[in-house]
C-alpha cells in the first residue's frame, strides 16, 4: 500500500524563523513529488518535484527531493504570518496520474 | 493559467436531497479530473477519477451509486452526492491537470453541511 508521510503533524514558530518540513513515501512507480499549501479553502501548488538533488525555490521557499532516500523536505525561511496554513505532500504515481496525500503539516507562524 | 472553479462553495441542505457540485476548467481542457473528500483536519482522500467522454473509476470503498460523476465535456465535470445524509457532511474538492506528469490544480472545494 502506497505510503506518505509527513512530520512533524504541527509546528508553532515565531516571525523570522524558519521551519523546515518533512515528507516520506514508500510508493509503486513513483513519478513526481509535489507540495501544496492549503489554508481556508483548496490546496495551492507550490512546487513539483521529479529528480532528486535539484532544488526549487520561489521567494522564502525552496524544496528538494531526494529519491534513493525517499523524502523531500520543503523550507521555509524568515517566516510571516501569512505562511501559516497547513502544507501537504503528495506523491504522484505513473500510473493513472493519481495524487496520494501525506496528512499535512499544520505551520502557525506567531507575530 | 490553470484556473479550476468549483460551484457551489457551500451547501446546506435537509436529508435525502440530492447535491450536484460542478468542477471546470477555465483556462485548459482537462481530459481527467479529479474529487476528493476531505473531513477536518485530515488530509484529502481521492474519492473517483473522472474521465472525459468514460465512466468514471472510483477509488475502493467509495459507493458510485451514492456519487455519480459526469464528465461531459473537456472543462466541466460534475460530483451528485445522492439522497444526501449527515455522514455525507464534508469537504469535496475537484481538481484537474493539464496533462500527465503534470500538477494538479484545484477548486475552491464545497463545504456540504446535511441537516
Amino acid at each position: 500500500e502506497d505510503k506518505v508521510v509527513q512530520s512533524p503533524l504541527s509546528l508553532v514558530v515565531h516571525e523570522g524563523d524558519t521551519v523546515t518540513l518533512n515528507c516520506s513515501y514508500e510508493v509503486t512507480n513513483f513519478r513526481s513529488l509535489l507540495w501544496y499549501k492549503q489554508e481556508k479553502k483548496a490546496p495551492t501548488f507550490l512546487f513539483m518535484l521529479t529528480s532528486s538533488g535539484i532544488e526549487k525555490k520561489s521567494g522564502r521557499l525552496s524544496s528538494i527531493l531526494d529519491k534513493k532516500e525517499l523524502f523531500s523536505i520543503l523550507n521555509i525561511t524568515a517566516t510571516q504570518t501569512g505562511d501559516s496554513a497547513v502544507y501537504l505532500c503528495a506523491v504522484l504515481r505513473a500510473a493513472g496520474n493519481k495524487l496520494t496525500f501525506g496528512g499535512g503539516t499544520r505551520v502557525l507562524v506567531k507575530p | 493559467g490553470a484556473v479550476v472553479s468549483q460551484h457551489p462553495s457551500r451547501v446546506i441542505c435537509k436529508s435525502g436531497t440530492s447535491v450536484k457540485i460542478e468542477c471546470r476548467s477555465l483556462d485548459f481542457q482537462a481530459t481527467t479530473m479529479f474529487w476528493y473528500r476531505q473531513f477536518p483536519k485530515q488530509s484529502l482522500m481521492l474519492m473517483a477519477t473522472s474521465n472525459e467522454g468514460s465512466k468514471a473509476t472510483y477509488e475502493q470503498g467509495v459507493e458510485k451509486d451514492k456519487f455519480l460523476i459526469n464528465h461531459a465535456s473537456l472543462t466541466l465535470s460534475t460530483l451528485t452526492v445522492t439522497s444526501a445524509h449527515p455522514e455525507d457532511s464534508s469537504f469535496y474538492i475537484c481538481s484537474a491537470s493539464m496533462g500527465l506528469n503534470q500538477p494538479q490544480h484545484f477548486g475552491d472545494g464545497t463545504r456540504l453541511s446535511i441537516l
